[in-house]
């Protein structure tokens, strides 16, 4: 059964600050990764989507890698905002079309 | 083109009563998902439609959930009766194809009290 673990649980840096956040998988057999983001009270807004035979997807300031080999994904942020702030999760589809979301990581960025 | 929708955005019922979900997928996608988040855990999957089929109903938690996708359009998900544990956000979503990823509507709110 596909386990995935993201961290840190929760993240607080000031503004302009690059960060990583990490994501692990425990069965390398994916299909693609996808990160996404939540607002408070708001649904899930899509970041990025890698298949599992690309190494990264690059969008404005965010670049997410896949290591499927070693079962790891990060998501870069770079010159980190205010409005960078919420939850960010990944998300892992397996091969059987079924997708396994992690805890996610709670970003605050401080002005 | 128009998103997942969903409804309603919030729901509060008591322990006991019974309440339905929708879900409009993006038209054309044949695939279309249930997932919730209960507070404080991870987003759970429930149950997965190939158009009107239940491709995967593996997540669904007990017999008080019964989802619904008459003709391969619109998606219900009923909760009868609902307990307290069943609070939380329910999220649906939709896709045309493994290639393309999901896409996720707002979710529905659900508080039972």
């Amino acid at each position: 059964k596909q386990e995935v673990t993201q961290i840190p649980a929760a993240l607080s840096v000031p503004e302009g600050e690059n960060l990583v956040l990490n994501c692990s998988f425990t069965d390398s057999a994916i299909y693609n990764l996808q990160w996404f983001r939540q607002d408070p009270g708001k649904g899930l807004t899509s970041l990025l989507l890698i298949q599992s035979s690309q190494r990264e997807q690059t969008s404005g300031r965010l670049n997410a890698s896949l290591d499927k080999s070693s079962g790891r994904s990060t998501l870069y942020i770079a010159a980190s905002q205010p409005g960078d702030s919420a939850t960010y999760l990944c998300a892992v589809m397996g091969n059987n079309n079924d997708m396994r979301f992690g805890a996610g990581t709670r970003l605050t960025v401080k002005p | 083109e128009a998103g997942v929708t969903q409804f309603p955005s919030h729901s509060v019922i008591e322990k006991g009563q019974t309440v339905t979900l929708r879900c409009d997928p993006i038209s054309g996608h044949d695939n279309l998902y249930w997932y919730r988040r209960v507070m404080g855990k991870e987003i759970k999957f429930l149950l997965h439609f190939v158009k009107e089929s239940k491709q995967d109903e593996s997540g669904m938690p007990n017999n008080r959930f019964l989802a619904e996708r008459t003709g391969g359009t619109y998606s219900t998900l009923k909760v009868q009766p609902a307990e307290l544990e069943d609070s939380g956000v329910y999220f649906c979503a939709s896709s045309p194809s493994l290639t393309y990823g999901y896409t996720f509507g707002s979710g529905t709110r659900l508080t039972v009290v």
